[in-house]
Parts: structure tokens; C-alpha cells; sequence
């Protein structure tokens, strides 16, 4: 089975500026959440998708924004980038449910100057 | 609101000896929870689960984790460490409406193993 990939595995951007990072799910799975794990840190929730639609969302303002497609893949996208937005991105795909483990890719490197 | 604690930020054991990684959870409702790996440069990998089944959990590469209600502690353990274990162990809590991807993460705890 395809696991989960995430791209582009490093990105450098600019304070103000835009980024969408992708996600394709691990084949058979309907829902996807992204993590943003800083330096140092855990990783935190930053929202999930199931059936294209928006499932729950943590503590992040709304320029933090997804999409999930038909196919399952999915996208993250942040706008008016902020220095403390560097950090690793790491996209989840599971079957809808508490007792569905998460399946991670190996993340996003963000880092804004 | 749920949360988790590890104590201990940084392990360090001798190939061979007993891994303990403690975890302390904060739940108002019977919580879900789990155990996950990182290894550098990598995302994270489930190591074991709790989801209210056998209160003793076995999982992959020998790990076991035991949950302790009275206590709020689900801790890790190895009998035997191996060099090929160390990485950042994160335990995880799931949220009061128990959707999986909405997993509460501690600060996690880097495992050294000393040859």
C-alpha cells in the first residue's frame, strides 16, 4: 500500500508571502489532518477534513486554510506568512474514527524569514 | 480541556537496560491513548494504543505501555534497549469528542541509548 507523502520536503518563504503544501493520503483512507510541530515541540492539531468538509480545527487563526480533495488528497495553505509559521508541517490520513490510527508522512520543513 | 505531560525531556540508558518513558494524562471523560515515534527527519509512527480494551498494551518493537487510571499515567517501557531505538517518543490524548485526528500531543522525550 501507498503511505502518505507529503511535498515539497523543504520550503523557504518570506514574511507576508503565501503557501500551499500538499498531501496525498495512504490509499483507502477518507479523512486527512495537519499537524504543525514547532522546534522542540509536540505537534499541534490544526484542523482535519473528512468527506471534503472540515471535521474540527485547533487554536489557529483562519489564515490557516485546507482543502481535501475527491481523490483524498489534500492541501494546506497559509497566508501572510509570520516568522513563528517555521516550523515542520506534517499531514495525518486515517479512516474516520477514534480507534483509526493516524498515519503520518515524513512532513513539510517551513521556514520564514 | 485534555492534556498530556512527559516528564522528562531527554532519556538516556545503556543498550541493554530497562526503557521507561513516562506520560501523565488530564482527562475529564475515559480518554484514548497512544504512543508515537519520530525518528529524524521523519513524521510519526504509531507505536501502541489504548482504546479502552486490556489495560496492558503491547505494540511494535517490544514496547508495552500500561494505562493507570488511578494514577493518570499511561508509561512506556522496553525490557531492553536497543540502539536502534532512539528517536522522540510522543504520547497522545484524544479529545473529549474522541475523533482520533484531534489528538492532544505532549512536548515529547528524546531517547538516547548508550552503547
Amino acid at each position: 500500500e501507498t503511505g502518505v507523502t507529503q511535498s515539497p520536503t523543504h520550503l523557504i518563504k518570506t514574511r507576508g508571502q503565501q503557501v500551499t503544501l500538499r498531501c496525498s493520503s495512504q490509499s483507502g483512507h477518507n479523512t486527512v489532518s495537519w499537524y504543525q510541530q514547532a522546534l522542540g515541540q509536540g505537534p499541534q492539531f490544526i484542523f482535519q477534513y473528512y468527506r471534503e468538509e472540515e471535521n474540527g480545527r485547533g487554536n489557529f487563526p483562519p489564515r490557516f486554510s485546507g482543502l481535501q480533495f475527491p481523490n483524498y488528497s489534500s492541501e494546506l495553505n497559509v497566508n501572510a506568512l509570520e516568522l513563528d509559521d517555521s516550523a515542520l508541517y506534517l499531514c495525518a490520513s486515517s479512516l474516520q474514527g477514534p480507534a483509526s490510527p493516524l498515519h503520518f508522512g515524513n512532513g513539510t520543513r517551513l521556514t520564514v524569514t | 480541556a485534555q492534556s498530556v505531560t512527559q516528564l522528562g525531556s531527554h532519556v538516556s540508558v545503556s543498550e541493554g537496560a530497562l526503557v521507561l518513558l513516562r506520560c501523565n494524562y488530564s482527562s475529564s471523560v475515559p480518554p484514548y491513548l497512544f504512543w508515537y515515534v519520530q525518528y529524524p527527519n521523519q513524521g510519526l509512527q504509531l507505536l501502541l494504543k489504548y482504546t479502552s480494551a486490556a489495560t496492558l498494551v503491547k505494540g511494535i518493537n517490544g514496547f508495552e505501555a500500561e494505562f493507570k487510571k488511578s494514577e493518570t499515567s499511561f508509561h512506556l517501557t522496553k525490557p531492553s534497549a536497543h540502539m536502534s531505538d532512539a528517536a522522540e517518543y510522543f504520547c497522545a490524548v484524544s479529545d473529549e469528542r474522541g475523533s482520533q485526528g484531534n489528538l492532544i500531543f505532549g512536548k515529547g522525550t528524546k531517547l538516547s541509548v548508550k552503547p
